[in-house]
Parts: structure tokens; sequence; C-alpha cells
């Protein structure tokens, strides 16, 4: 299948600095995306989704953006805290809620 | 959300022996999925657990190696089989449940880590 892939591996941020993560998806027809959270020795936790039908989204803290144009979705991250420290991942629903996931971001957050 | 329990959380075994994993979810769910997580690496589908049929296998997972049962709408158990070194890997069920507006999503359990020796 088509792949989701991210930008950058890791990401360092200094404490109460916003955090932008990427991830670029090759599959034009995916109409639904989920970015998780996964804390050392833990499952991943769900933080955000949109649908194409949207271009940016918002809950606490976060904001998922979505371009279409050029197949690109980011996680923003206000004011990042050091329990922000994880890695990230987007997931791309192929159909059937059966998600791709990219490779993940780890985001570590200095104090 | 959905409370996904999975049972064991860890577990070391001996190459050659198969392993079940149990998911237990608070309520009755649609579809069920299992995810593999390779030590570092990113989460792959292992097959949708279907609920009175056979599981349907993502490309390069086969019943043989990864039995799963489905028999009711709360419940399914992956068993690893003749495992090897290999097979050590964090093992992932999830469950879709409705978001209201954004429809359905995917939520996941803790995850049932494995180690071969």
């Amino acid at each position: 299948g088509e792949s989701v892939g991210l930008h950058l591996p890791t990401l360092s941020v200094q404490e109460g600095d916003n955090s932008i993560i990427n991830c670029a998806y090759s599959n034009s027809a995916s109409d639904y995306f989920i970015w998780y959270k996964q804390e050392s020795g833990k499952g991943p936790q769900f933080i955000i989704d949109i649908r194409s039908n949207m271009d940016k989204r918002q809950g606490q803290r976060v904001t998922v953006l979505l371009n279409k144009t050029v197949k690109h979705l980011s996680l923003q991250i206000a004011a990042t805290q050091p329990g922000d420290s994880a890695v990230y991942f987007c997931a791309e629903n192929m159909g059937f809620n059966k998600f791709y996931f990219g490779s993940g971001t780890k985001l570590n957050v200095k104090p | 959300s959905a409370v996904i329990s999975q049972k064991p959380s860890r577990d070391i075994c001996q190459r050659g022996t198969s392993l079940t994993i149990q998911c237990q979810v608070d309520s009755q769910v649609t579809m069920m999925f299992w995810y593999r997580q390779q030590p570092g690496q990113s989460l792959t589908l292992i097959a949708t657990a279907n609920q009175g049929s056979e599981a349907t296998y993502e490309s390069g997972f086969v019943i043989d190696k990864f039995p799963i049962s489905r028999p009711n709408l709360t419940f399914s158990t992956l068993t690893v089989s003749n495992m090897s070194p290999e097979d050590s890997s964090i093992y992932l069920c999830s469950v879709d449940r409705w978001q209201g507006a954004s429809g359905n999503t995917i939520y996941f359990g803790e995850g049932s880590w494995l180690t071969v020796v």
C-alpha cells in the first residue's frame, strides 16, 4: 500500500516553546488522519484527528493542519511541557478503519 | 474513548512456544484490530478480527502464525505461534469507537510486550 512518512525522526524543543511535528502522506484518496502520542512503556494515545473536508482542527494546546494540495499533515503543540515528551505518530485511514502509521517522531522537551 | 484491557501485559517466552494474548473491551465494538510494533519501530497492522468469521490478514501475516479469535463483540485473542526472537514485539489491540462529529476513530490498549529468548 501507499506509505505515510515523517520528515523528522527527532525533535528537541525548549519547555514553553511551540512544537511542530510534520508528516507526509502519499495516498490522495485518504480521508481521515489521526495523531497519536506514545509514551515510553505505553500504548498509543489518541491526541487529535482530522477529516479531509477540513484543513485545521484545534484541541487543547494542540492543532492539526492538513494540506491536501501537497499531502502534508502537521501537529502543533503550544507551550510544550515536559509531559509532552514522547513519540508521535501520524496515521492514515486506508479504508475500513485500517490505519497505516508513519515512522514516528520523538519529541524531547528540554527544561 | 474505550477501555481496552490486554493480557498478558508482559511476558518472556521460550522460542518454539506459542502465546495467546487476550483483548477485552468495556463495551461492544464493531471492529477490532491487532497491530505489531517491533522494537523502536512504528505500528504495523496484522489483521482485522471479525466477529463470527475468519480474521482478515494484511500482507505478510498469515493465519498459521497469528491465529485470531473473535467470539463476541467485546473480546478477541491473538496467538503468536512457534515464536522466534524476531517475534519480540509489542502486540496491540485496537478498536473503533464512535467519536460523534468526527465519526469513528481508533483506540489502543496498552499492549502486550513479548520477549522471545
